[in-house]
């Protein structure tokens, strides 16, 4: 299967500050999803990015398929972005998860 | 806008009882999945249908585990016999076909006593 590699594991902001985090897949893949973990277990899409770059808001994302990675960059991040960040690349029939990046955002 | 619904959201069992969960993938996906998530680990595959057909299976997805999806519309796992080591989040996620974008439902906790 497919590996994937998230990077930095744990992240402690101040709020208003910027960040990104990386994902690292060992093949190929169809897709790449990036999403947000809420402190109920619930997974909220943020990005379906097989390549190319995406904006939403403060968050944007960046996939380059060809050197396989992918970066999520967070800006004037907000209490609320607190969480885990999950990366996904889909290979075969089925996602390959990260181990997340647990993001902390200290008032 | 339904999303994904799964039910029940939480499920306390003692070890060796029997346990089904519910899946309602948003009403044009044609694709489900299952997905397993214990705590501080990213979600891990359990199996994958299109329509009625369940294409994919995890080797890690032990005999004690079957899942269906009879119609083509909602799907069940079923836990047979269940372990304290089968504590974890169930997940459910539906995309439409062609495309590789997932949608995940809130999960339903399993804990084992």
């Amino acid at each position: 299967g497919i590996q994937v590699e998230q990077s930095p594991p744990d992240l402690i902001l101040q709020e208003g500050a910027n960040s990104t985090l990386r994902c690292n897949f060992s093949d190929s893949v169809n897709n790449l999803q990036w999403f947000h973990q809420n402190p109920w277990g619930q997974l909220i899409n943020l990005f379906y990015i097989p390549s190319g770059t995406k904006q939403n808001g403060r968050l944007s994302a960046t996939t380059v398929a060809t050197e396989r990675y992918s970066l999520l960059y967070i800006s004037s991040s907000q209490t609320t972005d607190s969480g885990v960040y999950f990366c996904a690349a889909f290979g075969g029939n089925q996602f390959y998860f990260g181990t997340g990046t647990s993001l902390t955002v200290i008032p | 806008d339904t999303g994904v619904s799964q039910d029940p959201r939480h499920k306390i069992t003692k070890r060796g009882q029997n346990v089904t969960f519910r899946c309602d993938p948003i009403s044009e996906h044609n694709r489900l999945y299952w997905y397993r998530q214990t705590l501080g680990q990213g979600p891990e595959f359990l199996t994958y249908f299109q329509n009625e057909a369940q294409l994919e299976k995890s080797r890690l997805l032990s005999d004690r585990f079957s899942a269906e999806r009879p119609k083509g519309s909602f799907s069940t796992l079923e836990i047979q016999r269940t372990e304290q080591g089968d504590s974890a989040m169930y997940l459910c996620a539906s995309s439409l076909q062609g495309s590789y974008e997932q949608y995940f439902g809130p999960g339903t906790r399993l804990t084992v006593t």
